[in-house]
C-alpha cells in the first residue's frame, strides 16, 4: 500500500541544522522527492534521490535513504529564516498510462527562529 | 524561463456553478497532472494526461473533468462545485523519455473558494 508519514512540526534556530524525517511503506518506489511549499504557493522541487542510492548532497541539502527501514530524511545545513515553509516528501510510482504518481507525506512545517 | 502557469491564482465560485481552471506550460512536457490540496493536507492526484490519453484516478469524483486541447494547455472543469471542493488545485508536468519518467514540476496553484 501507499502511505507516507512525516512529523507535523519542527522548530529550529537560525544557523542550526534541520532534519526532517519521512517514512514510507511501498518499497517499489523508484524515486523519492522533497518539495517545499511556502504559504499560498505551489510546490517547489528541492531535491530527489533514486531508490538505489543511500545519500545525495546538493549544496545545503543532504538526503539520506534507508531502504531497509523505508526511511528518508532531509537535512538542511545552516538553516535560514527563508527556509521556513512546509516540506513534503513524496514517493513516486510509474503509472500504466504513462507518467508517474506522487504520493505525498502529510508535510512538516519548519519554523526557523532568530 | 520555461515554466508552468496557472490561471487564475484565486477563483471564487458559487455552490453548483461550473468553474474552469487553466494550466499552461512552456516546458513542452508530454505529461500533465492535476492535484487537489485541501487545507493542511497533502496534495492528492486527481488525473493526468499522457499526451492526449486521459487517465483518471479511481477515487476522483465524477464532478471533476479535464481537457487537454494541445500539448501546452490543460483545463480542470468542476461541473457542480460543492463546499467540499474548496481547495488549492495544483497543475504539474513531467516528461517521459526512453520509458523513464522525469521529475514533476508544479505551477503556483489556483485557490478555489466555493460560497
Amino acid at each position: 500500500g501507499e502511505d507516507v508519514e512525516q512529523s507535523l512540526f519542527l522548530s529550529v534556530r537560525e544557523g542550526d541544522s534541520s532534519v526532517i524525517n519521512c517514512t514510507y511503506t511501498d518499497s517499489s518506489s523508484t524515486y523519492l522527492y522533497w518539495y517545499k511549499q511556502e504559504p499560498g504557493a505551489g510546490l517547489q522541487l528541492l531535491t530527489y534521490i533514486f531508490s538505489n542510492m543511500d545519500m545525495k548532497q546538493d549544496q545545503r541539502l543532504t538526503v539520506l535513504l534507508n531502504k531497509k527501514d523505508k526511511h528518508l530524511s532531509l537535512r538542511i545545513a545552516d538553516t535560514q529564516t527563508g527556509d521556513s515553509a512546509i516540506y513534503f516528501c513524496a514517493e513516486s510510482h510509474i503509472l500504466t498510462g504513462g507518467g508517474n504518481k506522487l504520493t505525498f507525506g502529510t508535510g512538516t512545517q519548519l519554523k526557523v527562529e532568530l | 524561463d520555461a515554466m508552468v502557469i496557472q490561471n487564475p491564482r484565486y477563483q471564487v465560485t458559487q455552490f453548483g456553478k461550473p468553474v474552469t481552471l487553466s494550466c499552461s506550460q512552456t516546458l513542452n512536457h508530454n505529461v500533465m497532472y492535476w492535484y487537489q490540496q485541501k487545507s493542511s493536507q497533502a496534495p492528492k492526484l486527481l488525473f493526468h494526461y499522457y499526451d492526449k490519453d486521459f487517465n483518471n484516478e479511481a477515487d476522483t469524483p465524477d464532478n471533476f473533468q479535464s481537457r487537454r486541447p494541445n500539448t501546452s494547455f490543460c483545463f480542470l472543469d468542476i461541473r457542480s462545485p460543492g463546499l467540499g471542493d474548496a481547495a488549492m488545485y495544483l497543475c504539474a508536468t513531467s516528461t517521459l523519455t526512453g520509458g523513464f519518467t522525469d521529475t514533476q514540476y508544479f505551477g503556483p496553484g489556483t485557490r478555489l473558494t466555493v460560497l
